[in-house]
């Protein structure tokens, strides 16, 4: 079974600096995708970036870029130019190619300061 | 809406009675999934439909949960004899069909807040 480890319950980050997510995965597959998802507190979940695993280049979506370390099995989010509204929950999560389920994190709070 | 809707927003409920929260999906989409975001487990699938059936029920954690679809638009998910430990977010998301490879982006409803007393 897949699983997905976020080892930061909590992050702050100050207006406009950047702030770097991290995330590690476990699987046996050779081809999957991963995600990062934004939920504010709303509770809306919202897709923020995806990346292929069969694709070397790392996905990019405006201020949110991932590194992607397929060997590693690690997939970081980085937010740059940090804004008010990027405050919410950030869940990393896995599914497989042929899958259907999405996979979760435990999730990291991210706080942006003014 | 354009979007995936859930009703009721919040519900609480007396330990022993029996729920139904239900689930709009976005329409076209023949894929609808249930997720639960809970303190104490995160959050986890629940069930997979395609159309009316569902191939994947393996994440309803006892057999008083079940769900159902019907005319591959609207789910029920029901939760007999509510215990304290169901008391959770469930979220209904939707996508369009699911196909060997292919990705299809899940939309994510507003969640149902369930409190069981």
């Amino acid at each position: 079974a897949q699983t997905v480890t976020q080892s930061q319950p909590e992050m702050s980050v100050q207006e406009a600096e950047t702030v770097t997510l991290s995330c590690t995965y476990d699987t046996s597959e050779s081809n999957y995708y991963l995600f990062w998802y934004k939920q504010p507190p709303s509770r809306q979940m919202i897709l923020v970036i995806r990346q292929e695993a069969y694709k070397q280049q790392n996905a990019t979506e405006n201020r949110f870029s991932v590194n992607f370390q397929k060997a590693a099995k690690s997939f970081s989010l980085k937010i740059s130019d940090s804004q008010l509204g990027d405050t919410a929950m950030y869940f990393c999560a896995f599914m497989s190619e042929y899958g259907n389920k999405l996979v979760f994190g435990a999730g990291t709070i991210l706080r942006v300061k003014s | 809406g354009a979007g995936v809707s859930q009703s009721p927003s919040n519900k609480v409920t007396e330990k022993g009675k029996d729920v139904e929260l239900r689930c709009d999906p976005i329409s076209g989409h023949t894929a609808l999934y249930w997720y639960r975001q809970s303190l104490g487990q995160g959050l986890e699938f629940l069930i997979y439909f395609q159309g009316n059936s569902a191939p994947d029920k393996s994440g309803l954690p006892s057999d008083r949960f079940s769900a159902e679809r019907t005319g591959g638009s609207v789910s029920t998910l029901t939760i007999q004899r509510t215990q304290q430990e169901d008391s959770a977010v469930y979220l209904c998301a939707s996508s369009l069909e699911v196909s060997g490879g292919a990705f299809f982006e899940q939309y994510f409803g507003p969640g149902t807040r369930l409190t069981v007393t």
